[in-house]
């Protein structure tokens, strides 16, 4: 079956950029999602990224795909404390149901 | 906009009670999930379903019945709580049409469910 896979913690300095990795298996992937979880909240969509590019950008994220590795990363620009919470992967398979699977998740901890 | 709206928020259980965890959305999405999250673990997918009247099973079922009586309601129901069964509990939604390969999926806030 699928598989996501994530690095459980991230701390970083604020001002400086975050870069949260993200590794899968499932070679039929057609969207990849981040998602952002803040204390006692849901979670919610941050950006995408279709299989067939390989770089996305949308104010201070990044989102790099290697297709040929399965690697996917998002890159904060100028981290903030507010930036602070879980960071979600999620890959959409090819086939029915809009299925995701969802990596375990990256804590980000902004220090001053 | 309320969006996908849980409820309960919180409850406490003991085992072998049963409840049913509540869910609506509000814009007329046709698709609708019901994930659990455990710590570390990110989430697991229970149920899900394409439409009214069609429910179909995720990684985890085992424990869970849902119903897709309405569009906007998917309640998921626990008949014999099991101390397995605390978790965080979130319902999504999306809006999926025939050539639309990008469906995000939208999340309530989560019912936080523990089991004594």
């Amino acid at each position: 079956g699928e598989d996501v896979e994530q690095s459980l913690f991230l701390s970083v300095r604020e001002g400086d950029s975050s870069v949260i990795n993200c590794t899968y298996t499932d070679s039929s992937s057609t969207y990849l999602y981040w998602y952002k979880q803040e204390p006692g909240a849901g979670l919610q969509l941050l950006t995408y990224i279709f299989s067939n590019m390989d770089m996305k950008q949308d104010q201070r994220l990044t989102v790099l795909l290697n297709k040929k590795d399965k690697h996917l990363s998002l890159r904060i620009a100028d981290t903030q404390t507010g930036d602070s919470a879980i960071y979600f992967c999620a890959e959409k398979a090819a086939g029915g149901g809009n299925k995701l699977t969802f990596g375990t998740g990256t804590q980000l901890k902004v220090e001053l | 906009n309320a969006g996908v709206t849980q409820t309960p928020k919180f409850r406490i259980l003991k085992i072998g009670q049963s409840m049913t965890l509540q869910c609506t959305q509000d814009m007329n999405h046709n698709y609708m999930y019901w994930y659990r999250q455990d710590p570390g673990m990110g989430l697991k997918l229970i149920y899900y379903s394409v439409g009214a009247g069609i429910t179909d099973k995720g990684e985890v079922p085992n424990g869970y019945n849902v119903s897709r009586s309405t569009t906007e309601d998917f309640p998921l129901r626990l008949e014999l709580a099991a101390p397995s069964q605390t978790s965080v509990y979130f319902c999504a939604s999306s809006y999926n049409r025939d050539r639309v390969a990008n469906q995000p999926q939208h999340f309530g806030d989560g019912t936080r469910l523990s089991i004594l």
